[in-house]
């Protein structure tokens, strides 16, 4: 089986600080993570992904994610948060080689405050 | 740029009604989904399809089918609409055959009121 737990349902963050987005997975064999935002009224985007390789990920609009693989974790960050960042953001696993489909948290709300 | 379209961005039907969701791919994509969206519980699977007239059940199927008669187009079927399956649907569609490390590309969303 496969899962995700992002354990904050909302974070809230001035606009020009840092901000972290938890994620914690659980798969047999090796993971492939993914980073999704939805803005309001509107699909999902991809932010980026880890398949393989350099631990640190960087993606769309600043956003860069820490592969731990001791930890499990895969934590979504950007150095300096703004307003427009404020959105619904996805965390979602899967096992590589694994006839399964993607397995989605149940996503954090990030709150940008100016 | 990739394009997923819904055929709605808003529907109310009844309870009893049957209901057609239809979905939209531009770039040749053989895989195709549909989730559901509901506050707190993130996205779930209801089916997806790997190829034409190829369907398989994802985690939550019941009450739910799917046809793929071409492979541009994925519609899912509410056979008698009930209450409990108001919710926002996600069309995706992602490159490659089985291949998990592709990303997905997501429709708009189709917001469904059951009364």
């Amino acid at each position: 089986a496969q899962s995700v737990a992002q354990p904050e349902d909302q974070v809230n963050v001035a606009e020009g600080n840092p901000l972290t987005v938890k994620c914690t997975y659980s798969v047999s064999g090796n993971p492939y993570l993914f980073w999704y935002v939805q803005y309001p009224n509107r699909g999902l985007q991809f932010l980026l992904k880890y398949i393989t390789g350099d631990n640190l990920v960087k993606g769309s609009y600043g956003f860069e994610a820490e592969f731990n693989k001791s930890q499990t974790s895969f934590h979504l960050k950007k150095p300096s948060a703004l307003v427009s960042d404020s959105a619904l953001y996805f965390c979602a696993v899967i096992s590589s080689g694994s006839a399964r489909q993607l397995t989605f948290g149940s996503g954090t709300q990030l709150t940008v405050l100016p | 740029d990739v394009k997923v379209t819904q055929s709605s961005r808003y529907l109310v039907k009844r309870t009893g009604e049957k209901v057609f969701l239809e979905c939209v791919q531009d770039m040749d994509h053989e895989n195709m989904f549909w989730y559901r969206q509901d506050p707190g519980l993130g996205l779930r699977l209801i089916y997806f399809s790997y190829d034409v007239k190829m369907k398989e059940k994802g985690d939550i199927p019941e009450g739910y089918s799917v046809s793929r008669e071409k492979k541009e187009r994925f519609s899912l079927i509410l056979e008698s609409a009930s209450t409990n399956q108001t919710s926002m649907y996600l069309c995706a569609s992602r490159p490659g055959l089985a291949e998990g490390y592709n990303e997905q590309f997501f429709g708009p969303g189709t917001r469904l009121t059951v009364l």
